[in-house]
C-alpha cells in the first residue's frame, strides 16, 4: 500500500476549524483515502473516507486534491472531545487491512 | 447494539508463557482483524479473517496465530511471550470492505 505523510501535531482553539493535511504522492488509482481517529485510552474510530470527490459527513469533511496526491481532513468546529490522534490511511484491496502510520496529534485549547 | 467486545481488558503474563485474546464482532460482521499497538505508535496490522479464512497477515513472527469461529468471533494466540509483546491488542470488525469498528482493546503486559 502507498504511504502517507502527516504532521506530528497540530493545535487549535475550541470552536475554530482544524485542517489536517495528508500527503500521499504515490497513491494509486484504486486507493481509497481513509481517516480514523483515536481518543485517549480507546480504540480507533472511523471518521470519513473518499476516493476522488470531496466528502462530508456529520463528523468532518474530506477535501481531496485534483491529482489525489494530497488530502485534508476538516473539522469544522473543534471541541475538546476532538483531541485525538488522527490517522490518514490508504487502502486498496481490503479495508480490513489498515496500515496505520504515526498520525497527527490534535490538541484543542479551551 | 453491542459494539466489538474484547476480553480480557487487561492481563499480565510472564516471559515464555502463551496468551489467548478473544474478540466478539458486531452482529452481522463477518470480517475480523487484529492489530498490535505499542505505546506511542500507531496500530500495526497482524491478521484479517473473513468467513473463517485468513485474508491477510502482517509482518509478525509465527508465534502469533489466530482463528475465526463459525459465529465469527475470533481468538488471537501468542506463544513464547517476549517483553516486546507488551502492547494494546485491538480487534476490529467490519462488513466486507466497509468501515472498521474497533474494540477497546486488551492491554497485555509481559514481565
Amino acid at each position: 500500500d502507498a504511504k502517507t505523510t502527516q504532521p506530528n501535531s497540530m493545535e487549535s482553539n475550541e470552536e475554530e476549524p482544524v485542517h489536517l493535511p495528508c500527503n500521499h504522492s504515490t497513491i494509486s488509482g484504486t486507493d481509497y483515502i481513509h481517516w480514523y481517529r483515536q481518543l485517549p485510552s480507546q480504540g480507533p474510530e472511523y471518521v470519513i473516507h473518499g476516493l476522488t470527490s470531496n466528502v462530508n459527513n456529520r463528523m468532518a469533511s474530506l477535501a481531496i486534491a485534483e491529482d489525489r496526491k494530497s488530502s485534508t481532513l476538516i473539522l469544522h468546529r473543534a471541541t475538546l472531545r476532538d483531541a485525538a490522534v488522527y490517522y490518514c490511511i490508504l487502502t486498496t484491496d481490503s479495508w480490513g487491512k489498515l496500515q496505520f502510520g504515526a498520525g497527527t496529534q490534535v490538541v484543542v485549547t479551551p | 447494539d453491542a459494539g466489538v467486545t474484547q476480553s480480557p481488558t487487561h492481563l499480565i503474563k510472564t516471559r515464555g508463557q502463551h496468551v489467548t485474546l478473544r474478540c466478539s464482532p458486531i452482529s452481522g460482521h463477518k470480517s475480523v482483524s487484529w492489530y498490535q499497538q505499542v505505546l506511542g505508535q500507531g496500530p500495526q496490522f497482524i491478521f484479517q479473517y473473513y468467513e473463517k479464512e485468513e485474508r491477510g497477515r502482517g509482518n509478525f513472527p509465527d508465534r502469533f496465530s489466530a482463528r475465526q469461529f463459525p459465529n465469527y468471533s475470533s481468538e488471537l494466540n501468542v506463544n513464547a511471550l517476549l517483553l516486546g509483546d507488551s502492547a494494546l491488542y485491538l480487534c476490529a470488525s467490519s462488513l466486507d470492505n466497509t468501515e472498521a469498528f474497533f474494540g477497546q482493546g486488551t492491554r497485555l503486559t509481559v514481565v
